[in-house]
């Protein structure tokens, strides 16, 4: 069964570090989505990707934070400069429709900022 | 704006007990999609159904029950006959067509079976 993949799956990283989380989306999936779970909190959404833009980004999602799909296969989410309020799970979805289809979402990055 | 409220912050229960899980949902959208997912210790997030807004027929997949009701803007998730293996956090989403597929989620409700 096809299935998002993530990369790194643990990340420890200090203060101030750029840090890349990676993701492969399945391949015939043209919606892409960042969401982020502080710990034992609730998925928040980041930003959604379409057609090689963003289409929408929340407040959470600010100059610190970058996506791209540089070769059409993977997805990449930047953090510039990461504070340790970054410390999270960051999940990476992909789904075929915009609204009806589920998102299928990679088993996480989760990113530790000392 | 949407929003989707999930009250009901933990429950615990004993293997063979029915549990339901509440999820109420806030949304200006005419058309929109609400989702069930499950993560279990290991953090991942597993989906497990979609029902469509224009869509009220309630659903059955083994011991899970799904009750859309949209005159409460309600879609409550029932496990009937819990397992111990059904112990994790359980999620209600949202996602409308005036946005770009964004689902919104609720906090999430912890359920806890004891064998």
């Amino acid at each position: 069964e096809p299935e998002v993949t993530q990369t790194p799956s643990h990340q420890v990283t200090q203060m101030g570090q750029e840090v890349i989380l990676r993701c492969v989306p399945i391949s015939n999936h043209l919606y892409f989505y960042w969401y982020r779970q502080i710990l034992g909190q609730k998925v928040e959404f980041l930003v959604s990707f379409y057609n090689n833009e963003i289409s929408e980004k929340s407040e959470i999602f600010d100059d610190q934070f970058s996506v791209e799909r540089p070769d059409g296969s993977n997805f990449t989410l930047k953090i510039r400069s990461t504070k340790l309020e970054d410390s999270a799970m960051y999940f990476c979805a992909s789904r075929t429709d915009r609204n009806t289809g589920e998102l299928f979402f990679g088993e996480g990055s989760r990113l530790t900022v000392l | 704006a949407q929003k989707v409220t999930q009250a009901q912050t933990e429950i615990s229960v004993v293997e063979k007990e029915d549990v339901t899980l509440d999820c109420v949902y806030e949304t200006r959208d005419t058309t929109y999609y609400l989702f069930w997912y499950k993560q279990p210790p290991s953090g991942e997030l597993v989906f497990l159904i979609r029902r469509n807004s224009f869509d009220e027929q309630n659903e059955i997949s083994g011991r899970y029950s799904w009750n859309f009701q949209k005159s409460t803007s309600s879609f409550n998730f029932t496990i009937t006959a819990s397992q111990v293996v059904d112990s994790a956090v359980y999620f209600c989403a949202l996602s409308g067509d005036t946005n770009a597929g964004k689902s919104t989620f609720g906090d999430g409700t912890t359920l806890t079976v004891k064998p």
